[in-house]
């Protein structure tokens, strides 16, 4: 079965480190990923969205790789603060279901 | 500005009774989205609108319904609550062209549901 999966144990980092999320799949052909944030009591919000054809994309602190042979992607934040302390949630879809499924999120924890 | 809002925030209602959550946002979005939220679950998608009087079943639509009668609201009914249905539903919706969520997606803030 498709299964998506995100490490579930918190992620814990100093302030300036660079935090490295990652997002696995199986049995499942993604046309893009999308990851998200999710602070405690809200919706999740948009961060990046990257397609199958593209290795990596960047904005401002974050990047995201996306490598179709590992099936995998990795969520970067450099010179973390401790304001990113949240939920990430990857997402995929692919262009056949036209639905997108999640991963069930890593909590990161940024120590000042 | 644009936004997305769901209503009721907080809901508590007893097994057997018939729920909506309502859903309703300003972008003018084609697509809308109903997902529960739940630990151990992560995101699972409900139901799901590509635009006015189409609506698909998501992977947990069993014991939920919607219908679509306008652009801007997407309610979700629960028939009849059951306590497996306590959860956190939250609403979204996307800018794509019909057919298809590629584009981001932008999210409620959620309803917390308690069925006794």
């Amino acid at each position: 079965s498709q299964k998506i999966e995100q490490n579930s144990e918190a992620l814990n980092i100093q302030e300036g480190k660079t935090a490295t999320l990652t997002c696995n799949y199986t049995n499942y052909s993604p046309a893009y990923l999308q990851w998200y944030r999710q602070d405690p009591g809200r919706g999740p919000v948009f961060l990046l969205l990257i397609r199958e054809n593209e290795k990596e994309k960047r904005k401002e602190r974050l990047k995201v790789t996306f490598d179709t042979t590992l099936k995998q992607s990795l969520f970067h934040i450099t010179a973390s603060q401790p304001a990113d302390s949240a939920t990430y949630l990857c997402a995929l879809a692919s262009s056949n279901t036209g639905k997108l499924i999640f991963g069930q999120g890593t909590t990161l924890q940024v120590k000042p | 500005d644009a936004e997305i809002t769901q209503s009721p925030r907080h809901k508590i209602t007893e097994t057997g009774r018939q729920v909506t959550l309502a859903c309703h946002q300003t972008w003018n979005h084609n697509n809308m989205f109903w997902y529960r939220q739940d630990l151990g679950h992560g995101l699972r998608l409900i139901h799901y609108s590509y635009g006015v009087q189409d609506t698909n079943k998501g992977e947990v639509s069993d014991g939920y319904s919607v219908s679509r009668s306008n652009t801007e609201d997407l309610p979700l009914t629960l028939e009849s609550a059951a306590s497996s249905q306590t959860s956190v539903y939250f609403c979204a919706s996307s800018g794509a062209e019909s057919g298809g969520p590629y584009n981001e997606q932008f999210f409620g803030p959620g309803t917390r549901l308690t069925v006794l």
